[in-house]
C-alpha cells in the first residue's frame, strides 16, 4: 500500500527565507507527482506536477525535484512572502489501480 | 467555465439521516474521486472511480455511497451508518494513465451533525 508523508508538519519562517518543503513515498510505480496549496476552509490549488521521467519542475519562486528511484520530492519556495501562508500537500498519482494519495500536508507560516 | 462544482458548500445533518453532496465535472474527464479531510490532516480518499458505472472503495468507504450515472457527475451519499461524519469533503477529477494526468479540485462541503 502506497504511504506517503510529508516533514516537518508545520513550519514558520521569517519574511524572505526560503521555504524546503519534503514529500515521501513508500512505492515508486507512479505517473506523477503532484504538490497542491491549501487555504483554511477551501479546496486545493495545483501548484506544479512533475511526471515520474521528470527530476524538476519550476514556476516562478517555486521549485519541485523529484527523485523516484528513493521515493522523495521536495518542494522549494524561494524568497517567501506573507502570501505564501498556507498548507501544502503533496500526492502521487499511482500506476496501480490509477489512485492518488496524499500526505499529510505541512501548514507554513510567514511572519512579516 | 471549465472546472469542478461541489454543492452545497455547507450541509448540515440530523442524527440518522442520509445526505448527499453533489460533484459535477466538464473537464470530460474519466477519473473522479471522492476525499474526507478532518482538521489538521490530511486527505483520505473514500471511493473513486474510473468509467462510467463503475467505481472502487477507498481506505474509508465505510458508511459511503457512490454512483456514476454520467460521466460529469459522481454524487457522494453519507448514510446514517456513519458514525462520524462531521468533516470537509472535496471531489476531484483527473484523465487516466498518462503522465501529463493533472487532478483538479473542488472547493469542498462542510458537513456537520447536529
Amino acid at each position: 500500500k502506497q504511504e506517503v508523508t510529508q516533514i516537518p508538519a508545520a513550519l514558520s519562517v521569517p519574511e524572505g527565507e526560503n521555504l524546503v518543503l519534503n514529500c515521501s513515498f513508500t512505492d515508486s510505480a507512479i505517473y506523477n507527482l503532484q504538490w497542491f496549496r491549501q487555504d483554511p476552509g477551501k479546496g486545493l490549488t495545483s501548484l506544479l506536477l512533475i511526471q515520474s521521467s521528470q527530476r524538476e519542475q519550476t514556476s516562478g519562486r517555486l521549485n519541485a525535484s523529484l527523485d523516484k528511484s528513493s521515493g522523495r520530492s521536495t518542494l522549494y519556495i524561494a524568497a517567501s512572502q506573507p502570501g505564501d501562508s498556507a498548507t501544502y500537500l503533496c500526492a502521487v498519482h499511482q500506476a496501480a489501480g490509477n489512485k492518488l494519495t496524499f500526505g499529510g500536508g505541512t501548514r507554513v507560516l510567514v511572519k512579516p | 467555465d471549465g472546472g469542478i462544482t461541489q454543492s452545497p458548500k455547507y450541509l448540515f445533518r440530523k442524527e440518522g439521516q442520509n445526505v448527499t453532496l453533489s460533484c459535477e465535472q466538464n473537464l470530460n474527464h474519466d477519473a473522479m474521486y471522492w476525499y474526507r479531510q478532518d482538521p489538521g490532516q490530511g486527505l483520505r480518499l473514500i471511493y473513486y472511480s474510473q468509467i462510467v458505472n463503475d467505481f472502487q472503495k477507498g481506505d474509508i468507504a465505510e458508511g459511503y455511497s457512490v454512483s456514476r450515472e454520467k460521466k460529469e457527475s459522481f454524487p457522494l451519499t453519507v448514510t446514517s451508518a456513519q458514525k462520524n461524519p462531521t468533516a470537509f469533503y472535496l471531489c476531484a477529477s483527473s484523465s487516466i494513465r498518462t503522465v501529463n494526468t493533472e487532478a483538479f479540485f473542488g472547493q469542498g462541503t462542510r458537513l456537520t451533525v447536529v
